[in-house]
């Protein structure tokens, strides 16, 4: 089974500042079909998850441009430009190459400094 | 405007069953794939379970940590998904969300396109 490892696992952040998140996984999320299905999503505190970005870098419609994602194979990131306060929250990357299981990373809890 | 609501939640003891519901509203239901997730306390984002829709064979698949334990069905009729919890332990308690995609291709799902989630029930396993 892919296991799915983020990092950090605590992010505390100055407002303005950039943060970053790791997400590295077992096996190669490269599909046959030539696409790499690793999705980011969000969990605010007291809300549903929202999906952010899916297959790598593609941004959800709604989600603002500080927010990007990269990486391949088996290494990702999820960057924000300048953190701002609604950006508080949980941070999961998920793969998809593999489904079904759906499998999330454990999850990065975002925190102004 | 699409709305997802669950409930059902309660505290059961382990051993006992509980069913949960996701009362759908604003998308033709009977073409989405009905997903449940779920998030214990401390603890990260996991998928539970699906349902096609009807058109592809309504069959389920399952996490490991819920299969043969738990069961996931549908009323095209009502617009609701059920996930049923049959001999449920402490480990199985946590705030469970369903979503739904409307998929036509394995691709689809891959991207897990899930726009909406209902607020979310919470199970507690405890005696």
């Amino acid at each position: 089974d892919v296991v799915m490892t983020q990092s950090p696992l605590s992010l505390p952040v100055t407002l303005g500042q950039p943060a970053s998140i790791s997400c590295r996984s077992t096996q190669s999320l490269v599909h046959s079909d030539g696409n790499t299905y690793l999705n980011w999503f969000q969990l605010r505190p007291g809300q549903s998850p929202r999906r952010l970005i899916y297959k790598v870098s593609n941004r959800d419609s709604g989600v603002p441009d500080r927010f990007s994602g990269s990486g391949s194979g088996t290494d990702f990131t999820l960057t924000i430009s300048r953190v701002e306060a609604e950006d508080v929250g949980l941070y999961y990357c998920m793969e998809g190459t593999h489904w079904p299981p759906y499998t999330f990373g454990q999850g990065t809890n975002l925190e102004i400094k | 405007e699409v709305q997802l609501v669950e409930s059902g939640g309660a505290v059961v003891q382990p051993g006992r069953s509980l069913r949960l519901s996701c009362a759908a509203s604003g998308i033709k239901f009977y073409d989405y794939a009905m997903n449940w997730f779920r998030q214990a306390p401390g603890k990260g984002l996991e998928w539970v379970g699906f349902i096609r829709s009807k058109a592809y064979g309504g069959t389920t698949e399952y996490a490991a940590s819920v299969k043969g334990r738990f069961t996931i069905s549908r009323d095209d009729s009502k617009t609701i998904a059920y996930l049923q919890m049959n001999n449920l332990r402490t480990e199985d308690t946590a705030v469970y969300f369903c979503t739904g995609a409307n998929c036509r291709t394995t691709s689809c799902y891959r991207e897990a396109p899930f726009d909406h989630w209902g607020q979310g029930t919470l199970v507690t396993v405890s005696s």
